[in-house]
């Protein structure tokens, strides 16, 4: 149990667009879900926590009207990163935890690729 | 802030045991260990967690130590397919930080 399921894996696309990626707990509830986001041979650096119907809680330095947080139900998250730029390309990693203590494990999604060209 | 502290990198052969270190001094009282390990291109796989007696599971053994600021990972017997870069992460409340990962290299 406890699978997480990201989409896309990989995404290619012009500067400017918009991109949405969407993470789901296929078989558990997950009230609290996690972005990451991931340079090559660097660790995960947390973008924002978010509990089921509350406002995502963004980490410093993350500009909140840029990596627009959903989290709508206790199966679904999305990450909407509006007009990307090159400098936005990445490996974005969400993360899906029943409950909102560490008693519990997170659950990775696969990632999701981003160029942005 | 949460914080970890881990070595970059450390090599086992295949079939010995490993053990992988971490310290996380800023933990606190009430919040777990985590593990977890993660291969290239991946997101991370979740490996164990504990509180403060040690934990066991099909993957891993977890040993924390008697004052919670550190705690160490054990692969019973390598084996190739355990080839990853490894994070701990401690908790300090509501703060929770990977810290930069150990790479362990397993040789045949």
């Amino acid at each position: 149990g406890a699978v997480v399921s990201q989409h896309p894996s990989w995404v290619i696309c012009k500067s400017g667009t918009s991109v949405k990626i969407e993470c789901r707990s296929l078989d558990f509830q997950a009230t609290t879900m996690f972005w990451y986001r991931q340079f090559p041979k660097q660790s995960l650096m947390l973008m924002a926590t978010s509990n089921e119907g509350s406002k995502a809680t963004y980490e410093q330095g993350v500009e909140k009207d840029k990596f627009l947080i959903n989290h709508a139900s206790l199966t679904l998250s999305t990450l909407t990163v509006t007009s990307a730029h090159p400098e936005d390309s990445s490996f974005y990693i969400c993360s899906a935890r029943r409950g909102e203590n560490s008693n519990q494990p997170q659950h990775f999604g696969d990632g999701t690729r981003l160029s942005i060209l | 802030d949460a914080k970890t502290t881990q070595p970059n990198s450390m090599e086992s052969n295949e079939e010995e045991p490993v053990h992988l270190p971490c310290n996380h001094s800023t933990i606190s009282g009430t919040d777990y260990i985590h593990w977890y390990r993660q291969l290239p291109s991946q997101g991370p796989e979740y490996v164990i967690h504990g509180l403060t007696s040690n934990v066991n599971n099909r993957m891993a053994s977890l040993a924390i130590a008697e004052d919670r600021k550190s705690s160490t990972l054990i692969l019973h017997r390598a084996t190739l397919r355990d080839a990853a870069v490894y994070y701990c992460m401690g908790y300090n409340n509501n703060d929770m930080r990977f810290g930069a990962g150990t790479r362990l290299t397993v040789k045949p």
